[in-house]
């Protein structure tokens, strides 16, 4: 499973668009790019997953360039409520047993 | 997700305690997961189940045993608590058709005296 880098912390202020990098250099060709948000005391919940360029739902937008050795979750304007860990995983979509979370990005929202 | 459930929420035990944490899910999904969860660091994965038949180790499996009594249920068994295994403790399930995706329950706060 490729390992994922990404920054400890995050601070923001609401209203604000929030962009987390993610490198994940050792990426597979059959590996994808998920990206989890927890809440204190809460079970990880899925935001978002792609594969390459651009993907867009209703909370987020997942780039990843053409290399594929890095990612970025863009949350567009934040609120309080957006205070939470993210966590980008990357793995085959098929068979991600030994799932790693790592540590994640802790992200405040700062009013 | 109401879709998957862990009783109990919060236990505490003493050291030698044999406990059982239980997951039920009405999702549907053949994969299930057991995770650890220590304060400020990220999810470590126990043991894992692709179907009722099949148990595998995960990374930190030394000191916890499980059973998958049906498709929707899966159970985390403490042989005899130790202090160390005080932490916040998750259960998953998965579709691969889904796109894998992992599903998570409320969390169970254990705690060893």
């Amino acid at each position: 499973l490729a390992k994922t880098t990404q920054p400890i912390s995050m601070d923001s202020y609401e209203g604000q668009e929030v962009n987390i990098t993610c490198s994940h250099n050792n990426i597979a060709t059959n590996d994808y790019i998920t990206w989890y948000q927890q809440f204190p005391s809460q079970g990880p919940r899925f935001i978002i997953q792609g594969y390459k360029t651009k993907v867009t739902n209703e909370v987020a937008s997942l780039f990843i360039p053409a290399d594929r050795k890095s990612s970025t979750l863009s949350l567009p304007r934040v609120s309080l409520s957006d205070t939470a860990v993210y966590y980008c995983l990357v793995g085959p979509n098929f068979g991600n047993e030994k799932l790693t979370f790592g540590t994640g990005t802790r992200l405040t929202i700062i009013p | 997700d109401a879709d998957v459930t862990q009783t109990p929420r919060n236990r505490i035990t003493k050291t030698g305690k044999r406990i059982m944490l239980e997951c039920s899910q009405t999702k549907g999904h053949d994969r299930m997961y057991w995770y650890r969860q220590d304060p400020g660091l990220g999810l470590r994965l126990i043991y894992y189940s692709f179907d009722v038949k099949d148990i595998n180790k995960g990374e930190i499996s030394d000191g916890y045993s499980v059973s998958r009594q049906a498709q929707a249920k899966f159970s985390l068994s403490l042989e005899s608590a130790i202090p160390n295994q005080t932490a916040l403790y998750f259960c998953a399930t998965s579709d691969p058709g889904e796109t894998d995706t992992q599903y998570f329950g409320p969390g169970t706060r254990l705690t060893v005296l």
